[in-house]
């Protein structure tokens, strides 16, 4: 399997923007990016996902760098709510699996 | 109305013991998965079915033996628990086997075995 790969951990101040990197260099043209994102003591949420164009919806954007090795995940405006596990995820078009990367803690600073 | 529900959310058992964890979505979705979430936060996909057809199944020891009576129902069976299974086993649905939607998670069951 392909892997994505992510920062640990990332700070942010409350009300400012917050942008989670991943690197997927490996995976394939046909794999959708997915993110999603863990509170503590709950299932992972679904946040957004893509393929190739930048997309937009109500909690976040996820801009896909243009080679696909890499994209961004964009909230505009960190709220306390907002700190959480980010998972990158790549979605293996052959097998329908999504593949989890190690997740990034987000620490939202009021 | 929970969509993806898990039980039991908490199970403590002793090493050698066999238990299962029940799976139900209402979500009218095809697909069906567990995943396993280990101490370091990392979800690992286990098994998969699709309309009540085993179509993941990863490199996983066969003590674990999923079942699916319907496809709103997806079931993980444990054998003789060793220490290491001890996780949070993740039940999750999606519409179709392509995953290029979304995929809704459970609540989570953490297993601790003594």
């Amino acid at each position: 399997d392909a892997k994505t790969t992510q920062p640990n951990s990332m700070e942010s101040n409350e009300e400012e923007p917050v942008h989670l990197p991943c690197n997927h260099s490996t995976i394939s043209g046909t794999d959708y990016i997915h993110w999603y994102r863990q509170l503590p003591s709950q299932g992972p949420e679904y946040v957004i996902h893509g393929l190739t164009s930048n997309v937009n919806n109500r909690m976040a954007s996820l801009a896909i760098a243009e080679d696909r090795k890499s994209s961004t995940l964009i909230l505009h405006r960190a709220t306390l709510r907002d700190a959480a596990v980010y998972y990158c995820v790549y979605a293996a078009s052959n097998t329908g699996k999504l593949i989890f990367g190690q997740g990034t803690t987000l620490q939202v600073k009021p | 109305d929970t969509a993806v529900s898990q039980t039991p959310k908490y199970l403590v058992t002793q090493m050698g013991n066999d238990k299962s964890i029940k799976c139900e979505q209402n979500l009218g979705h095809d697909t069906m998965y567990w995943y396993k979430q280990d101490s370091k936060k990392f979800l690992k996909i286990m098994f998969s079915y699709n309309n009540k057809e085993l179509i993941i199944n990863e490199t996983v020891p066969n003590r674990f033996s999923p079942k699916s009576p319907d496809k709103a129902h997806l079931n993980l069976h444990i054998n003789s628990l060793e220490l290491g299974d001890s996780a949070v086993y993740f039940c999750a649905s999606s519409l179709d086997r392509l995953n290029t939607g979304e995929l809704f998670f459970g609540e989570g069951s953490r297993l601790t075995v003594l």
